[in-house]
């Protein structure tokens, strides 16, 4: 079966330092990949997309960035912080398969608080 | 733009009775996919049921069905029996391509005993 595994858990990060928030997919081969960020008491915002390894969609301007040096590996990451970045980071993959269609799953997420 | 819409923002229910939580979109698109996440407390967004436009039949998973009304747009979600551990936010979400995946602001279910 698939597994999802974000790490860290949480995180406090004080502004305008940098961040590196990794994601990482068990159990499936060329999945697609996303980073979503949900504000308090909000809902979801897509921030990055991946079809495949180097492949990066970028869905909101800002001062993140996203990288896939694997096929099951995502990375989010920001050279210096906002105190706007604070939130709940969700990684998601999917993989379209026969008769099921398109599916979205979700890690654990990270929670980023920025001072 | 796809937009998605719950106005519920509350709701709450008694254990082991029946709660419909609603939603609307806006497309102009014919083929989509609808999906209702549970968010607990530890929020995982866990994929409760899910719903392809091309078919007229209502999803079912077990406590949790939906009514789909395509030409009304509305894509709302039936919980049976409720139970504590339903206690969650719940996102009703519109995604026609792979990249494209619009969540509602979501309702916050309470099942009291």
């Amino acid at each position: 079966s698939q597994t999802i595994h974000q790490w860290p858990a949480t995180l406090v990060q004080p502004v305008g330092s940098p961040l590196s928030l990794e994601c990482t997919v068990e159990g499936t081969s060329n999945p697609n990949l996303y980073w979503y960020r949900q504000a308090a008491g909000r809902g979801l915002q897509l921030l990055f997309y991946s079809v495949g390894i180097g492949q990066i969609s970028s869905e909101v301007p800002q001062n993140l960035s996203a990288s896939r040096p694997q096929d099951r590996q995502f990375i989010l990451s920001s050279k210096k912080l906002l105190l706007s970045d604070s939130g709940f980071y969700l990684c998601a993959w999917s993989v379209l398969a026969s008769g099921v269609g398109v599916t979205q799953y979700f890690g654990p997420g990270t929670r980023l608080t920025v001072l | 733009a796809q937009t998605v819409t719950q106005s519920q923002p509350e709701m709450s229910v008694q254990e082991a009775e029946t709660v419909t939580l609603s939603c609307t979109y806006d497309t102009s698109e014919s083929n989509y996919y609808l999906f209702w996440y549970k968010q607990p407390p530890s929020r995982q967004m866990i994929l409760v049921i899910r719903q392809e436009a091309y078919k007229q039949q209502n999803a079912t998973e077990n406590r949790f069905s939906v009514n789909f009304q395509k030409a009304a747009k509305s894509f709302s979600l039936k919980i049976s029996d409720s139970q504590l551990g339903d206690t969650a936010m719940y996102f009703c979400a519109f995604m026609k391509h792979d990249d494209d995946m619009r969540f509602g602001a979501g309702t916050r279910l309470t099942v009291k005993p």
